[in-house]
C-alpha cells in the first residue's frame, strides 16, 4: 500500500463549527506533515510529526490543532476558523524526516463560511 | 529573499516535444535536496524526481531528468516526449540540511501540452 488517504475530500463549515481532517498511511512512515495550499499558490508547511511527536509548528494559529494518535494516523482539528482559512489541506508522509520523498494525499478542500 | 525561483508562470508546448522547466535556488547550506512535484487539477502532489546536493550524477526517472548545475544554483526539470497527461502545475522544491524535514516550494509553472 503506497497511498496516503485523506478524509473528507470536501468540507464546508461555519466559523463556529468544530471539525477534523483525517490522514492515514500504511507505508510504515514515521514522519507526517500537514500543508495548506491556497488557490494558485504553492503548498505551505504547517506541521511536522516525527515518530508521533510534533517536531515543527510553522507558527500556525491555535485554531488549528494537530494530533498524531499513532504512527499511521494524523488528524487536524479545526475550531473557530476564519473565511481566509479556506484552502486545500494536504497531508504527506515520508519514511522519516531525513528521507527525501514525501508522499502526498489527495487533499481536503475546505471552505469556511 | 526567495529560496526557490520559478520564472515561468505558464508554458505551452506541443505534444511529443521536450520541455524544460526552470528552477533556481538559494541556500548557504552545503547539504540540501531538490525536488520536483507535479500537481494535476485534482490537487494531489505527485513526486517526480529528487537531486541531492552531493549527488555527482543528474537524477533521471523515466521521461523526467533533472539538469543540476550546482555552481549556477539551477535545477531545471526536463520532460522528454511530452504527453497530454503532462498538463499540470509543476513545483520545484528544496529541503535545506539533512534533518529538518521542511520543504520549501517555488511558485510553480503551469504547463499546457497542446495536441
Amino acid at each position: 500500500d503506497t497511498e496516503v488517504t485523506q478524509t473528507p475530500k470536501h468540507l464546508v463549515m461555519g466559523m463556529t463549527n468544530k471539525k477534523s481532517l483525517k490522514c492515514e498511511q500504511h507505508m510504515g512512515h514515521r514522519a507526517m506533515y500537514w500543508y495548506k495550499q491556497k488557490a494558485k499558490k504553492p503548498p505551505e508547511l504547517m506541521f511536522v510529526y516525527s515518530y508521533e511527536k510534533l517536531s515543527i509548528n510553522e507558527s500556525v494559529p491555535s485554531r488549528f490543532s494537530p494530533e498524531c494518535p499513532n504512527s499511521s494516523l494524523l488528524n487536524l482539528h479545526l475550531h473557530a476558523l476564519q473565511p481566509e482559512d479556506s484552502a486545500l489541506y494536504l497531508c504527506a508522509s515520508s519514511q522519516d524526516r531525513t528521507y527525501n520523498e514525501q508522499f502526498f494525499g489527495p487533499g481536503t478542500r475546505l471552505t469556511v463560511l | 529573499a526567495q529560496k526557490i525561483t520559478q520564472t515561468q508562470p505558464g508554458m505551452f508546448v506541443q505534444e511529443k516535444e521536450a520541455v524544460t522547466l526552470d528552477c533556481t535556488y538559494d541556500t548557504s547550506d552545503p547539504s540540501y535536496g531538490l525536488f520536483w512535484y507535479k500537481q494535476p487539477s485534482s490537487g494531489e502532489m505527485i513526486f517526480l524526481i529528487y537531486q541531492g546536493s552531493y549527488d555527482q550524477q543528474n537524477a533521471t526517472e523515466g521521461r523526467y531528468s533533472l539538469n543540476f548545475q550546482k555552481a549556477r544554483k539551477s535545477a531545471n526539470l526536463v520532460i522528454s516526449a511530452s504527453q497530454l497527461g503532462d498538463s499540470a502545475m509543476y513545483f520545484c522544491a528544496m529541503r535545506e540540511g539533512t534533518y529538518r524535514g521542511k520543504i520549501i516550494f517555488g511558485k510553480g509553472t503551469r504547463l499546457h501540452i497542446l495536441p
